[in-house]
């Protein structure tokens, strides 16, 4: 039963670019949210894809943009790349969209994103 | 006003010695779920334990334990019979009504020394 899986594992970019991360959910779940931890932080919730619309947004400015494949993986993709969005990038995957109050978040290992 | 907070960077302990964790949150919602997750060096967040607001006892899965104090709004992790393995940086979560996602603490770094 494979987990969540994220790619890249590291990624290099300089300011001003854009990027695009990839994960694919766990075998049986249908919802990816996508996290920002930067160094010493907790995760960031930056969105929620659920049947491929963005269904709940955290205080992140809108360089940062996503989508959902019928397949259920996501894409999260970042423009204007700035120093500040180096940080590991967390996608985690869940069932109709973690509605219940004790819905496991099951998390990927993140990709590594430094910025230049 | 920070949701999670817990107030230990860092935290030692010794092979097979029990740690506790501290976490506080913040609501005003009497329905709410609580979290931790332990995060090692490889950054995948693995999920250790669940506690929800109205349930009557504490919660335990193996070595962890969560000490839930309702009225002092905290919700403290256990770990018992510590193990080099269990090194790793400890997140506490909560979740609201209405809300999917996960408010996450800071974290505490645990390190096991033999």
């Amino acid at each position: 039963d494979a987990g969540v899986t994220q790619s890249p594992t590291h990624l290099i970019k300089t300011r001003g670019q854009q990027v695009t991360l990839r994960c694919s959910p766990k075998s049986g779940h249908d919802t990816v949210s996508w996290y920002q931890q930067a160094l010493g932080q907790g995760p960031q919730f930056i969105f929620q894809y659920y049947e491929e619309e963005e269904r709940q947004r955290g205080n992140f400015p809108d360089r940062f943009s996503g989508h959902q494949f019928p397949n259920y993986s996501s894409e999260l993709n970042v423009n204007a790349l700035l120093l500040g969005d180096s940080a590991l990038y967390l996608c985690a995957s869940s069932f109709r969209a973690a509605s219940q109050l004790d819905e496991k978040l099951f998390f990927g290992s993140g990709t590594q994103l430094s910025v230049l | 006003a920070q949701k999670i907070t817990q107030t230990q960077p860092g935290m030692f302990v010794q092979e097979k010695e029990a740690v506790t964790l501290d976490c506080t949150y913040d609501t005003s919602d009497p329905s709410y779920g609580l979290f931790w997750y332990k995060q090692p060096s490889s950054g995948e967040m693995i999920f250790l334990i669940y506690q929800g607001s109205y349930d009557q006892q504490n919660a335990t899965e193996g070595r962890y334990s969560l000490n839930f104090q309702k009225a002092r709004k905290s919700a403290n992790l256990v770990i018992s019979a510590s193990q080099l393995g269990d090194s790793a940086m400890y997140f506490c979560a909560m979740r609201e009504p209405g809300y999917s996602t996960l408010t996450f603490g800071k974290g505490t770094m645990l390190l096991v020394s033999p």
